[in-house]
C-alpha cells in the first residue's frame, strides 16, 4: 500500500492565484482530513470527511473548499490565494477500529506552500 | 474551545534516560487522545492511540497513559536513543464536528549520544 499521497510536494504561488492540492489514500478509510501547519505551531483543521459526498469545516475553513467524490481522494482547493495560506498541508485518513471507535490518523508527507 | 498544551517546548537528554512529555487538555468530553511522532521536514507518524476509556497503552520503550477527569496524559519513553530525536505532538478528539483531532504545539526532543 501507498499509504496517503499528496502531491505536489512544494509550490509558490502569486497572490490571487489559484490551486488545488492532491490528497489520495489507498486502505478504503472512510475519513479524511486536511490540516496546516504554521512554524512552530501544532496542525489546524481545515476541512474533514467522513464519506464520499460528505465533507464538513474544520477550525479554519476560510479561503479553502473541498469536494470528495470517491472514497480514494481529498483534494482541496484554494482560490484567491493570500500571503496568510503560506504553510505545510498535510492529508490524513482513517478508519473505524473494530469497537467502532474512531482509528489512528495516517498522514501524508504534507505540501509546502509558499505565497508571495 | 479546546486548547492543548505541551510542556516542555524542548528538551535535551543524553542516551540512556528515561524521560516524560506532557500533555495537558481543558475540555475533558474528549472520545481519545493520540501521541505523533514527526521529523523534520516529514509527515506526522502515529505512536500511541488512548480511547477514553482506557488509562494507558504501550508500545515497545514506549508507555502513554490518560487521566482523562484531570486532562493530562504523559508520554514516557524508556532508555532513549538519538534515533528517538523528534517532535513529539499531542492531540486530542474532541466531540464537537470541528474538533476532530486538536493538535499542542509539540515537544522538540534531542537525544545526545
Amino acid at each position: 500500500n501507498a499509504g496517503v499521497t499528496q502531491t505536489p510536494k512544494f509550490r509558490i504561488l502569486k497572490i490571487g492565484q489559484s490551486m488545488t492540492l492532491q490528497c489520495a489514500q489507498d486502505m478504503n478509510h472512510n475519513y479524511m482530513y486536511w490540516y496546516r501547519q504554521d512554524p512552530g505551531m501544532g496542525l489546524k483543521l481545515i476541512y474533514y470527511s467522513v464519506g464520499a459526498g460528505i465533507t464538513d469545516k474544520g477550525e479554519v475553513p476560510n479561503g479553502y473548499n473541498v469536494s470528495r467524490s470517491t472514497t480514494e481522494d481529498f483534494p482541496l482547493r484554494l482560490e484567491l490565494a493570500a500571503p496568510s495560506q503560506t504553510s505545510v498541508y498535510f492529508c490524513a485518513s482513517s478508519s473505524l477500529d473494530v469497537a467502532g471507535d474512531t482509528d489512528t490518523q495516517y498522514f501524508g508527507p504534507g505540501t509546502r506552500l509558499t505565497v508571495l | 474551545k479546546q486548547e492543548v498544551t505541551q510542556i516542555p517546548a524542548a528538551l535535551s537528554v543524553p542516551e540512556g534516560e528515561n524521560l516524560v512529555l506532557n500533555c495537558s487538555f481543558t475540555d475533558s468530553a474528549i472520545y481519545n487522545l493520540q501521541w505523533f511522532r514527526q521529523d523534520p521536514g516529514k509527515g506526522l507518524t502515529s505512536l500511541l492511540l488512548i480511547q477514553s476509556s482506557q488509562r494507558e497503552q504501550t508500545s515497545g520503550r514506549l508507555n502513554a497513559s490518560l487521566d482523562k477527569s484531570s486532562g493530562r496524559s504523559t508520554l514516557y519513553i524508556a532508555a532513549s536513543q538519538p534515533g528517538d530525536s523528534a517532535t513529539y505532538l499531542c492531540a486530542v478528539e474532541g466531540m464537537s464536528g470541528s474538533e476532530k483531532l486538536v493538535f499542542g504545539k509539540g515537544t522538540k526532543l534531542t537525544v545526545n549520544p
